[in-house]
């Protein structure tokens, strides 16, 4: 089954660029999403289709995308920015089957 | 704003059955394709199922098709999942998610914008 591989962890200290890297082979032709999660709460969306960045969302998250690697960056991280980051994209065998990332917990501190 | 509420989690023995329901509010419910994404304990994200805008069509992951089943009543605006032969594996927070484009013809987008609170379901005996 098609996988989407991402580090277990990264750990940055308050102000530092944070990468969060995500790779699959269907990644050079399907979009990839990016998905915060905090403890005990929902998922939400902070970066979409490789690197558009919804409203709301500070300007310190950005994506951008090259073969078969995507990648979350936080520029300048804050302590607020702990949690679980998850890629997300399409299924290489089927385009409405979703796949996500194992998941990487940032730590910030 | 966009509301995802779920609800129909809890207990429940090996081999019975659940339905999971989520109201949703704030859009156009019947424009977007909508799906279940689920989260075991201390686990990670998983993708359920998939229904289009109208409901005309349905995806599963390999986990679950056969024994869930996905389904939506746009005049409630009310997405549904209906899950059968329930395991001890299919313990989870169940999380109902809107797509975040419109269909075309042949095909709706996959990415989610929005997500609901979720609901717990426990597969125990």
């Amino acid at each position: 089954s098609y996988e989407l591989t991402q580090p277990l962890s990264v750990s940055v200290s308050p102000g530092q660029t944070a990468r969060i890297t995500c790779s699959g082979d269907a990644l050079p032709k399907k979009y990839a999403y990016w998905y915060q999660q905090k403890s005990g709460q929902a998922p939400i969306l902070v970066i979409f289709e490789d690197s558009k960045r919804p409203s709301g969302i500070p300007e310190r998250f950005s994506g951008s995308s090259s073969g078969t690697m995507a990648t979350l960056t936080i520029s300048g991280a804050q302590v607020e920015d702990e949690a679980d980051y998850y890629c997300y994209s399409t299924d290489i065998t089927d385009d409405h089957k979703g796949v996500f990332g194992g998941g990487t917990k940032l730590t910030v501190l | 704003q966009v509301q995802l509420v779920e609800s129909g989690g809890g207990v429940v023995q090996p081999g019975r059955s659940l339905r999971l329901s989520c109201a949703a509010s704030g859009f156009t419910f019947s424009n977007f394709a909508m799906l279940w994404v689920r989260q075991a304990p201390g686990k990670g994200l998983e993708w359920v199922t998939f229904i289009w805008y109208d409901g005309s069509d349905k995806y599963y992951s390999d986990s679950v098709k056969g024994r869930f089943s996905i389904s939506r009543d746009n005049s409630m605006n009310t997405l549904y999942l209906q899950m059968n032969n329930l395991r001890v594996e299919d313990t989870a927070v169940y999380y109902c998610a809107k797509t975040l484009g419109y269909c075309s013809t042949t095909s709706c987008p996959i990415g989610v914008d929005y997500w609901g609170r979720g609901t717990l379901v426990t597969v125990s005996s």
